[in-house]
């Protein structure tokens, strides 16, 4: 059962315009999202994180919304850069005591120049 | 700061040999965490440790086990290697849990 869903495998847009990727997850326990960038041959790179207390997190270009009724979480990259150019993966953890991340299987980005 | 460092990056054994994982949490962080990724699971945990005590284990096989030493450097061990163990193993490390976790290049290793 897969906890963390990633359902489009892909995303291409032109650069300078909004990258949205999205994700949903199933578990209501988990209570911390994070997301990561990963080139290929090395390791997921940490971008931006939110609480469940919070519905906005913002950090330079990138802007995660969390949207807890639906359980769905939305990563915004603007504007979009070719070096964005990456596969994402969303993350959450249940906290506290459980506090391993369940990973999405990611999308692959691309920045068109 | 220096980031979190597995050794070896590449590593090719045999079938039924064991391997040993290498991972150095940055500077400060207690907590470590193993992961293993590959292209029809992504990336799916194996195990935390925390203060030497292992907190959370995944859905892996017995012959997949960790430790962590006292200064938070840890080690997997993987013992009867099988092909389908190929992947890329990654650590990650955090201050304490439900931290951001942050990523070591990982060990490619390569079961033939």
């Amino acid at each position: 059962d897969q906890q963390v869903k990633q359902n489009s495998p892909s995303l291409s847009v032109q650069e300078g315009r909004i990258s949205i990727l999205n994700c949903d997850y199933t578990n209501s326990m988990f209570d911390y999202f994070l997301w990561y960038k990963k080139y290929p041959a090395e390791g997921p790179t940490f971008l931006i994180s939110i609480s469940s207390i919070k519905d906005k997190n913002e950090d330079g270009r990138f802007t995660v919304f969390l949207n807890k009724s639906a359980k769905h979480l939305s990563l915004h990259i603007v504007p979009s850069q070719p070096g964005d150019s990456a596969v994402y993966f969303c993350a959450a953890s249940e906290g506290g005591a459980n506090s391993k991340l369940t990973f999405g299987k990611g999308i692959t980005l691309s920045v068109r120049p | 700061k220096a980031g979190v460092t597995q050794t070896p990056r590449y590593l090719i054994k045999t079938r039924g040999q064991q391997v040993t994982l290498s991972c150095s949490p940055i500077s400060g962080h207690r907590s470590v965490s193993w992961y293993q990724q590959t292209p029809g699971q992504g990336l799916q945990f194996l195990f935390e440790y925390f203060s030497e005590t292992q907190r959370n284990k995944g859905n892996f096989p017995g012959r997949f086990s960790g430790r962590q030493f006292s200064n938070s450097r840890s080690e997997m061990n993987v013992s009867t290697l099988e092909l389908g163990d190929s992947a890329l193993y990654l650590c990650a490390s955090s201050v304490v849990w439900n931290t951001e976790a942050f990523f070591g290049q990982g060990t490619r290793l390569t079961v033939v």
